[in-house]
């Protein structure tokens, strides 16, 4: 069974960092490209990062560029965004999200992990 | 402002169909088929329901299809159930300068 485990949200005043981590299991990760995307509160889905399989490839939305890092773990099947610079608008619940070998499109999920900005 | 642009809510009856639309350009909808579709729950992650357009993973029910023509790729519920009273998120492929771009979402109600 596919599980996708996503950890490290909280809160963190403006200005700071926070590194989300999330475990894979029940798949072969390192063949699948892995993408974070974020649900403000009572917001939309946003596309935040993805990274590919052996993160040759690498992608960041433009509300994020320069702020964020997304990097993976091959042998410890695991998923990690660095987030440097927090704002009060990247508060939000965070998936990590496992792309389907179709190509853009999220085959799983995880549960989400919340982050929130604020002073 | 959400790139792909979505009906904000739609409602049905049980045993109807219902369509959601999703309209983007040329740079995404309208000029390649990866055009996937979410059904989310409250408090739960999203589920891909339609991928490709029009192709569906393994256990989602037959009453979910796509389609696409132009710009605007739609999603129709037949037999509208109880359970399907979720928010639909559609999202494609873009040359633009993000990777996959979402729709705003729509809120399905089943009256």
């Amino acid at each position: 069974e596919v599980q996708l485990v996503e950890s490290g949200g909280g809160l963190v005043k403006p200005g700071g960092s926070l590194r989300l981590s999330c475990a894979a299991s029940g798949f072969t990760f390192s063949t699948y490209t892995m993408n974070w995307v974020r649900q403000a509160p009572g917001k939309g889905l946003e596309w935040v990062s993805s990274i590919s399989s052996s993160s040759s490839y690498i992608y960041y939305a433009d509300s994020v560029k320069g702020r964020f890092t997304i990097s993976r773990d091959n042998a410890k099947n695991s998923l990690y965004l660095q987030m440097n610079s927090l704002r009060a608008e990247d508060t939000a619940v965070y998936y990590c999200a496992r792309e389907g070998y179709s190509h853009f499109e999220f085959d799983y999920w995880g549960q989400g992990t919340l982050v929130t900005v604020s002073s | 402002q959400s790139a792909l642009t979505q009906p904000a809510s739609v409602s049905g009856s049980p045993g109807q169909s219902i369509t959601i639309s999703c309209t983007g350009t040329s740079s995404d909808v309208g000029g390649y088929n990866y055009v996937s579709w979410y059904q989310q729950h409250p408090g739960k992650a999203p589920k891909l329901m339609i991928y490709d357009v029009s192709k569906r993973p393994s256990g989602v029910s037959n009453r979910f299809s796509g389609s696409k023509s132009g710009n605007t790729a739609s999603l129709t519920i037949s037999g509208l159930q109880a359970e399907d009273e979720a928010d639909y998120y559609c999202s494609s492929y873009t040359t633009s300068s993000t990777y996959v771009v979402f729709g705003g979402g729509t809120k399905l109600t089943v009256l």
